[in-house]
C-alpha cells in the first residue's frame, strides 16, 4: 500500500531561518505529490504540487519543493521563515489512475520563533 | 476562483438530533469529497462523488449519509451521532480527471470546514 512519511511531527525555526519539512513516499511509480498548509481552525490550502513536469516546484508564499525520484522524497523548503508561516503542513500523494484518493502524511507542525 | 464554501462554520448537536452539513463550489468541478479530521491528525477520506454519483465510501457508518443533488452542491446528513464523531468536517472538490488517460492531477481544493461537536 502507498504511504507517506513526514519526518518530524514538530519543527521549530527562528524567524529568517531556513525552513525544511521532509516528506518521503513509498511507490515504485512516481505519484502526484502535494503540499498543503492548515492554519488553526481553517481548511487546507494548497501550497504546491508535483505533476511530472519540472522536478523543482515553486509554490505560494515563497515555498518550493524538489521531487527526487532516487530518494522517493518531496521535501518542502523556504529560504527565510516568517512568523506567519507557523501552521500545520501536510504532504499528500495521489497515485496515477486513481479516482481521487489522497494519502496524507501525519503532518508537521511548524513553529517560528521571533 | 478556487473557493469551496461550507456551512455552518460550527455545529453543536445532541446524539438524537438530525442535522446537515452543506458544501458548495462554482469551479465546474465534477468530483467532490467529504473528509473527517480529528485534532492533530491528517484528514481521513469519507466519501467521494464523481459526476454526482457516489464512487468511494470508505466504510463510513450509516449515521453519516452523503448526498450530491447537483454538480455544485454536496451535503452530509447526520443522524444519531456519537461523541467520538466530534471533529472538523472538510469538503473538497476537484476535476475528476480522464479515466481513459489514467487520471489527471486532480488537485483537491478544500473548504474551511465545519467544526462539529456532539454532546
Amino acid at each position: 500500500a502507498q504511504s507517506v512519511t513526514q519526518l518530524g511531527s514538530h519543527v521549530s525555526v527562528s524567524e529568517g531561518a531556513l525552513v525544511l519539512l521532509r516528506c518521503n513516499y513509498s511507490s515504485s511509480v512516481p505519484p502526484y505529490l502535494f503540499w498543503y498548509v492548515q492554519y488553526p481552525n481553517q481548511g487546507l490550502q494548497l501550497l504546491l504540487k508535483y505533476t511530472s513536469a519540472a522536478t523543482l516546484v515553486k509554490g505560494i508564499n515563497g515555498f518550493e519543493a524538489e521531487f527526487k525520484k532516487s530518494e522517493t522524497s518531496f521535501h518542502l523548503t523556504k529560504p527565510s521563515a516568517h512568523m506567519s508561516d507557523a501552521a500545520e503542513y501536510f504532504c499528500a500523494v495521489r497515485m496515477r489512475g486513481n479516482t481521487g484518493k489522497l494519502i496524507f502524511g501525519q503532518g508537521t507542525t511548524l513553529q517560528v520563533k521571533p | 476562483d478556487t473557493e469551496v464554501t461550507q456551512t455552518p462554520k460550527h455545529l453543536v448537536m445532541g446524539m438524537t438530533n438530525k442535522k446537515s452539513l452543506k458544501c458548495e463550489q462554482h469551479m465546474g468541478h465534477r468530483a467532490m469529497y467529504w473528509y473527517k479530521q480529528k485534532a492533530k491528525k491528517p484528514p481521513e477520506l469519507m466519501f467521494v462523488y464523481s459526476y454526482e454519483k457516489l464512487s468511494i465510501n470508505e466504510s463510513v457508518p450509516s449515521r453519516f449519509s452523503p448526498e450530491c443533488p447537483n454538480s455544485s452542491l454536496l451535503n452530509l446528513h447526520l443522524h444519531a451521532l456519537q461523541p467520538e464523531d466530534s471533529a472538523l468536517y472538510l469538503c473538497a472538490s476537484s476535476h475528476p480527471g480522464d479515466r481513459l488517460a489514467g487520471g489527471s492531477t486532480d488537485t483537491q481544493y478544500f473548504g474551511p470546514g465545519t467544526r462539529l461537536t456532539v454532546l
